[in-house]
């Protein structure tokens, strides 16, 4: 069946720091891939996402690349801030025998310090 | 886009007792689900309801435990009975809007139950 295999955590790092977040996801199609963001007392809120090879999703600075050869969507951010502190999800969907299959990892903590 | 609202957005609940998590949706949608979200994990799929029939229960999941209603397109409620510490969790309401595999998920803020 699919999975989303995201490293462990929790990331700690420095503002400023460069981010990378690996994901990588088994399925037996063509699934797009996300990135979800859950911030200290919140619900999940959608940060990126990519539907086919190549893509480059983005949003608030954050990046991932939809690589197929690598089954990977890594997350990469250039420059965290200490707001960046959160954990992050990543996730697939897939159309498996008619219906959407989702598939989340097992989430991400990310802690950055002044 | 969703704009999905739930209601309560936190609780203390007493063991025994039982909560109902309401979830309105900004659109029409065909599918909402539910998830929860145990301290410390990621996300597990409780249930798909469907207006106009009975809700999908995954997997170690009952009706009993947790029943669903899905009135309309835009609203959902579920029910968390006979409430144990065991259930002190985030529950999620979702949907999916777009085509085929550009669907995306989108969540509300949660409701974050504590069972005393």
């Amino acid at each position: 069946g699919d999975s989303v295999t995201q490293m462990e955590g929790p990331v700690t790092l420095s503002e400023e720091a460069f981010l990378t977040i690996n994901c990588t996801y088994t399925a037996t199609g063509y699934p797009s891939l996300f990135w979800y963001v859950q911030y200290p007392g919140e619900g999940l809120q959608l940060l990126l996402k990519a539907t086919k090879a190549d893509d480059k999703g983005s949003n608030k600075g954050f990046e991932a690349t939809y690589r197929k050869e690598t089954t990977s969507f890594h997350l990469e951010k250039g420059s965290v801030q200490v707001s960046d502190s959160a954990v992050y999800f990543c996730a697939l969907i897939e159309n498996s025998g008619g219906y959407q299959k989702v598939t989340f990892g097992t989430g991400t903590k990310l802690q950055v310090i002044p | 886009s969703a704009v999905i609202s739930q209601k309560p957005s936190r609780d203390i609940c007493q063991r025994g007792t039982s909560l109902t998590i309401q979830c309105q949706v900004d659109s029409q949608v065909t599918m909402m689900f539910w998830y929860r979200q145990q301290p410390g994990q990621s996300l597990t799929l409780i249930a798909t309801a469907n207006q106009g029939s009975e809700a999908t229960y995954e997997s170690g999941f009952v009706i009993d435990k947790f029943p669903i209603s899905r009135p309309n397109l835009t609203f959902s409620t579920l029910t968390v009975s006979n409430m144990s510490p065991e259930d002190s969790s985030i529950y999620l309401c979702s949907v999916r809007k777009g085509p085929g595999a550009g669907n995306t998920i989108y969540f509300g803020e949660g409701s974050w139950l504590t069972v005393v």
